[in-house]
């Protein structure tokens, strides 16, 4: 079955610090990838995703993920993050088989301190 | 160009009761799919509806049902409340169920006493 791991359950990173939010998928083919962000009492906002093509993904607020097929993972990075970038990530793997769903890691908090 | 809405925004209900929770898609979607959310953790999907029908479904008990309407808002029924059905339900939205990234609600927060 399809799974998502996302190890670090907080990190935090000091502001203008880069930062990198760790994701592995256990998923039999091409995978449909993506990062989501959470804000306290707040739905979900894509940041980004990865379909097939480039590896390397830009997505909004200066966010970007390399999907490494070799390692199973879909690393999301920024290089100088912003105290509103306080949040909970989630990483997901999308499964098409008949019905799209999405399967979600349960999420790293990110701490920012000034 | 409305998101998607959810309602309501916070709702509490004893143990045994039934809910109704309504999402309305985003403009020019027609599939919505629900999401339950448990406190500190991801997303967990529910079920999703197309066409009306239910075309997808993940690993949850029969006490949740759903239903979607002809102008595709979507209902989500959860019968005999248990404390642990106290979560965040989320509502996405996309255009005919494809792989494209979903646009999430804002949510109900579910609390059951």
């Amino acid at each position: 079955a399809q799974s998502v791991t996302q190890p670090d359950i907080h990190i935090t990173v000091s502001e203008g610090a880069s930062l990198e939010l760790r994701c592995n998928y256990s998923y039999g083919a091409t995978p449909y990838l993506f990062w989501y962000v959470q804000s306290p009492g707040q739905g979900l906002q894509l940041l980004l995703k990865y379909f097939s093509g480039d590896t390397l993904v830009q997505g909004i607020k200066g966010f970007e993920a390399e999907f490494k097929r070799s390692q199973s993972s879909f690393n999301l990075r920024k290089p100088s993050v912003h105290w509103s970038d306080a949040a909970e990530y989630f990483c997901a793997v999308g499964e098409n088989t008949g019905g799209f769903k999405t399967i979600f890691g349960a999420g790293t908090r990110l701490f920012v301190k000034a | 160009d409305a998101g998607v809405t959810q309602s309501p925004t916070h709702l509490i209900k004893t143990r045994g009761q039934q809910v109704t929770l309504r999402c309305s898609p985003k403009s020019g979607h027609d599939t919505v799919s629900w999401y339950q959310q448990a406190l500190g953790q991801g997303p967990q999907f529910i079920f999703q509806y197309y066409e009306e029908e239910e075309r997808q479904r993940g690993n949850f008990p029969d006490r949740f049902s759903g239903h979607q309407f002809p102008n595709y808002s979507s209902e989500l029924n959860v019968n005999a409340l248990l404390l642990g059905d106290s979560a965040l339900y989320l509502c996405a939205s996309s255009f005919r169920g494809a792989i494209a990234a979903q646009y999430f609600g804002p949510g109900t927060r579910l609390l059951v006493l």
